[in-house]
């Protein structure tokens, strides 16, 4: 059974920081990883997509990384800002068309 | 780009009566649609898995009687909470992909609170 486990479970940090989240999943027969954006009381806003046979994803800010064999993905968060501050959720899609979702990581950049 | 729209975004009802949630695929048609439940300050678990014109699929532990789910056409799936009870108060949120390849990877709508009174 696939698990997704996400740590820190929350992290503070002041505006400027350098930053990572990391995600881990049991089962590394995955077809793609998803990191998602989510604010309080919202819906979940896709932010980067790996597939399965890609080490990395790229966007503005944001990168992504994926280590299948060792089961870990990571998002590196530059030059963070208080804008940044939210629930990061990663999800894997495994053997079937559903998402398993991790923990979530709750940030908050200080001003 | 790829864009569901969930509506409402909030709902308060009675105990006993029944809600119903829509979940639509603006710009793209959606061959499978997940529908997910989140309680506070815990993640997504996956309630059930609906396929356009058959019957959904439900994961261990849902009620299926109680969470009717009908995905009808290409682009709507509605989610009835019958008989609501305070239990059923909750973040409800679903998601959308446009085909049944393993690459896409998922469009979720903007949730809708439901709290039962």
């Amino acid at each position: 059974k696939q698990e997704v486990t996400q740590i820190p479970a929350a992290l503070s940090v002041p505006e400027g920081e350098n930053l990572v989240l990391n995600c881990s999943f049991t089962d590394s027969a995955i077809y793609n990883l998803q990191w998602f954006r989510q604010d309080p009381g919202k819906g979940l806003t896709s932010l980067l997509l790996i597939q399965s046979s890609q080490r990395e994803q790229t966007s503005g800010r944001l990168n992504a990384s994926l280590d299948k064999s060792s089961g870990r993905s990571t998002l590196y968060i530059a030059a963070s800002q208080p804008g940044d501050s939210a629930t990061y959720l990663c999800a894997v899609r495994a053997g079937t068309y559903k998402y398993i979702f991790g923990t979530g990581t709750r940030l908050k950049v200080l001003a | 780009g790829a864009v569901v729209s969930q509506h409402p975004s909030w709902v308060i009802c009675k105990s006993g009566t029944s809600v119903k949630i829509e979940c639509r695929s603006l710009d793209f048609q959606a061959t499978t649609m997940f529908w997910y439940r989140q309680f506070p300050k815990q993640s997504l678990m996956l309630m059930a898995t609906s396929n356009e014109g058959s019957k959904a699929t439900y994961e261990q532990g849902v009620e299926k009687d109680k969470f009717l789910i009908n995905h009808a056409s290409l682009t709507l799936s509605t989610l009835t909470v019958t008989s609501a009870h305070p239990e059923d108060s909750s973040f409800y949120i679903c998601s959308a992909t446009r085909t049944a390849s393993e690459t896409y990877g998922y469009t979720f709508g903007s949730g809708t609170r439901l709290t039962v009174v």
